[in-house]
């Protein structure tokens, strides 16, 4: 079965550095999705992007958040300069179209110290 | 509104069945989803319903979702020591663009 995967499945970086998380959706989907769980808490969308550009953002996707499909595969999450508070799993998904199911990868665990 | 509530918790024997709650407040939601987490693991989808029906079936799982009421449930038959996770309604609404609105999580414990 398709699977949407995430590299690395746990970081750890230092306050203030930037971050690139990286998601390989799945090959025909066209909708794609950056979510965040801060643990113990709930999943929170950060962000969608569909034919090359962000279709919407939420509040917690600052100046600080960008997101780049740079080749075919690849979607990517960069966080400039972390802060304590950005330590969370984050999650990739993707839809192929705007009916069904989205399909999510396994997570990175960003730890920011 | 943007809450879609669930109970934190649901401990049931193995080979019970389990029914997990959801309600939700916004009635624009289109299409309502179950995912599964295992502990230090992605969300696995189970299933999902488009808000015309009233219930789907997909062998262990029941979903019954009660539009007028705005309240949602998974029942799943025969619950296993595998079914133990945390257990996610989410909900996509109408003019809420493609974003998935999560629960808060019921996490479901299955004792022997």
């Amino acid at each position: 079965e398709p699977e949407v995967t995430q590299t690395p499945s746990h970081q750890v970086t230092q306050m203030g550095q930037e971050v690139i998380l990286r998601c390989v959706p799945i090959s025909n989907h066209l909708y794609f999705y950056w979510y965040r769980q801060i643990l113990g808490q709930k999943v929170e969308f950060l962000v969608s992007f569909y034919n090359n550009e962000i279709s919407e953002k939420s509040e917690i996707f600052d100046d600080q958040f960008s997101v780049e499909r740079p080749d075919g595969s690849n979607f990517t999450l960069k966080i400039r300069s972390t802060k304590l508070e950005d330590s969370a799993m984050y999650f990739c998904a993707s839809r192929r179209g705007q009916d069904g199911g989205y399909t999510f990868g396994s997570g990175t665990r960003l730890t920011v110290v | 509104g943007e809450d879609v509530e669930q109970s934190l918790f649901l401990s049931v024997r193995e080979g019970d069945s389990s029914v997990i709650n959801c309600t939700y407040t916004d009635s624009s939601s289109t299409y309502l989803y179950w995912y599964k987490q295992e502990p230090g693991a992605g969300l696995q989808l189970l299933t999902y319903i488009f808000s015309n029906m009233d219930m789907k079936q997909d062998q262990r799982l029941t979903v019954l979702l009660n539009k007028k009421d705005k309240h949602l449930s998974l029942r799943i038959a025969d619950t296993q020591t595998g079914d133990s996770a945390i257990y996610f309604c989410a909900d996509i609404r109408t003019g809420g663009g493609n974003k998935l609105t999560f629960g808060t999580g019921t996490q479901l414990k299955v004792e022997l």
